[in-house]
């Protein structure tokens, strides 16, 4: 079981649908991140928060849309998004500390497939 | 930008015997990161290596960091059924500290036979 827990597991839309996915967790983690993985291939960055600030944002597309409504919760809201999109989106948290990067925790992902 | 490379892509072994994944950064690493995740999973934290020449061991997984801290492998003794996954080695591309994000290597694939 992890700690970190996402919702929906699965979601299916359509190209003018919008959607968010959801990210919580209770650990009392501060910094709190985006992943788009494709099949077979190593996750990739999209957004960074610490301390519910966005702090990193590596050049995704203004379709994606992070929120971090408080310290537990990471939202990331969907619009107009294109096949290319699909795949498994994984949200992670981690301790902040300012003299070393700590360990992630990554949720189950939220599977995401654009008609 | 940094990148992280790691080989082999994929590795097929028998079971019992040994499998080494290896992951090279072009450029200084504050510290390295391993991960594995399982068919269907998410990946989930191995272990970190911080210092130079750092060896660190976890029952039957050896994991070691370079000298000059750009290289690492990891090194599974006798494979088990339990031990297929993708095995990802990740660094931060920024100085380290704080909050930042990992760059992941493509991961190496490791297939047993029984």
């Amino acid at each position: 079981d992890t700690e970190v827990t996402q919702t929906p597991k699965h979601l299916v839309m359509g190209m003018t649908n919008k959607k968010s996915l959801k990210c919580e967790q209770h650990m009392g983690h501060r910094a709190m991140y985006w992943y788009k993985q494709k099949a077979k291939k190593p996750p990739e960055l999209m957004f960074v928060y610490s301390y519910e600030k966005l702090s990193i944002n590596e050049s995704v597309p203004s379709r994606f849309s992070p929120e971090c409504p408080n310290s537990s919760l990471l939202n990331l809201h969907l619009h107009a998004l294109q096949p290319e999109d699909s795949a498994l989106y994984l949200c992670a948290s981690s301790l902040y500390r300012t003299t070393l990067d700590q360990p992630q925790h990554f949720g189950d992902g939220t599977r995401l497939s654009i008609l | 930008g940094q990148q992280v490379m790691q080989i082999p892509q994929y590795q097929h072994v028998q079971e019992g015997e040994d499998f080494t994944t290896y992951c090279n950064s072009s450029t200084t690493l504050s510290n390295i990161q391993w991960y594995k995740q399982r068919p269907g999973g998410h990946p989930v934290f191995l272990i970190q290596l911080v210092k130079s020449g750092e060896v660190k061991k976890q029952k039957r997984l050896t994991f070691q960091f370079g000298e000059a801290k750009k290289n690492s492998s990891l090194h599974i003794t006798a494979t088990q059924t339990t031990d297929v996954g993708t095995y990802f080695c990740a660094g931060t591309p920024y100085s380290g500290g704080g909050a930042d994000g990992l760059t992941f290597g493509k991961g190496t694939h490791l297939i047993i036979q029984p």
